[in-house]
């Protein structure tokens, strides 16, 4: 089995200051990593992904991740935050080889960007 | 060009009636998904389908069924809606099944009983 925590439901931060999003992983496989952005009223879009190469995972839009095993953590960072990208953040883990569990989703980080 | 596809983008229907929600992908993908957001945003997957396969989560009501006429489209069929039904269920395909590779995803339909 698989699982994801956000230990996040809400972050809030200054436009030009960095953003983390904490995401914990339990997976009895070898994982591969997701965030997926959600805008208001939209689809789900793929920032980056981790599927066992580099540690250190650069996405779209700036955001970067790192995966640490020995943590079990891929939190999400940001240099500096943007207004848009207020929107809904979620982990994700898939099971290498695929199969059942299909993704599986934390449930969201709402990030908000104070002017 | 849409990657994956979803119509329609609203329903609203009244309770016990039966719909569909149909999705196409033109990405060539091995895989589709069907996943259903609830009201505090969290995703869950419904169905996976690859190759003919089909895996069910087994938390999903059997008024629940998907229908697939070829690779590219996976539709969801809902018989006797009821109100706990309301959610936005998403659609989405891969590359293949093994969970290398991202999933894509359609805007959604935002399923609504009444």
């Amino acid at each position: 089995a698989q699982s994801v925590t956000q230990l996040d439901s809400h972050v809030s931060v200054s436009e030009g200051t960095p953003v983390l999003l904490r995401c914990n992983y339990s997976s009895s496989y070898s994982p591969s990593l997701f965030w997926y952005v959600q805008h208001p009223n939209k689809g789900l879009q793929l920032l980056l992904k981790y599927t066992s190469a580099a540690t250190l995972v650069k996405g779209i839009n700036g955001f970067e991740a790192e995966f640490k095993k020995s943590e079990t953590s891929f939190h999400l960072t940001k240099p500096s935050a943007h207004m848009s990208d207020a929107a809904e953040y979620f982990c994700v883990v898939s099971k290498s080889g695929g199969g059942a569990d299909g993704l599986t989703f934390g449930k969201g980080t709402h990030l908000i960007i104070q002017p | 060009d849409t990657a994956v596809s979803q119509t329609p983008k609203y329903l609203v229907t009244q309770m016990g009636n039966d719909k569909s929600i149909k999705c196409e992908q033109n990405l060539g993908h091995d895989t589709m998904y069907w996943y259903k957001q609830d009201s505090k945003k969290f995703l869950k997957i419904m169905f996976s389908y690859n190759n003919k396969e089909l895996i069910i989560n087994e938390t999903v009501p059997n008024r629940f069924s998907p229908k697939s006429p070829d690779k590219a489209h996976l539709n969801l069929h809902i018989n006797s809606l009821e109100l706990g039904d309301s959610a936005v269920y998403f659609c989405a395909s891969s590359q293949d099944w093994g969970g290398l590779t991202e999933a894509f995803f359609g805007q959604g339909t935002r399923l609504t009983v009444v």
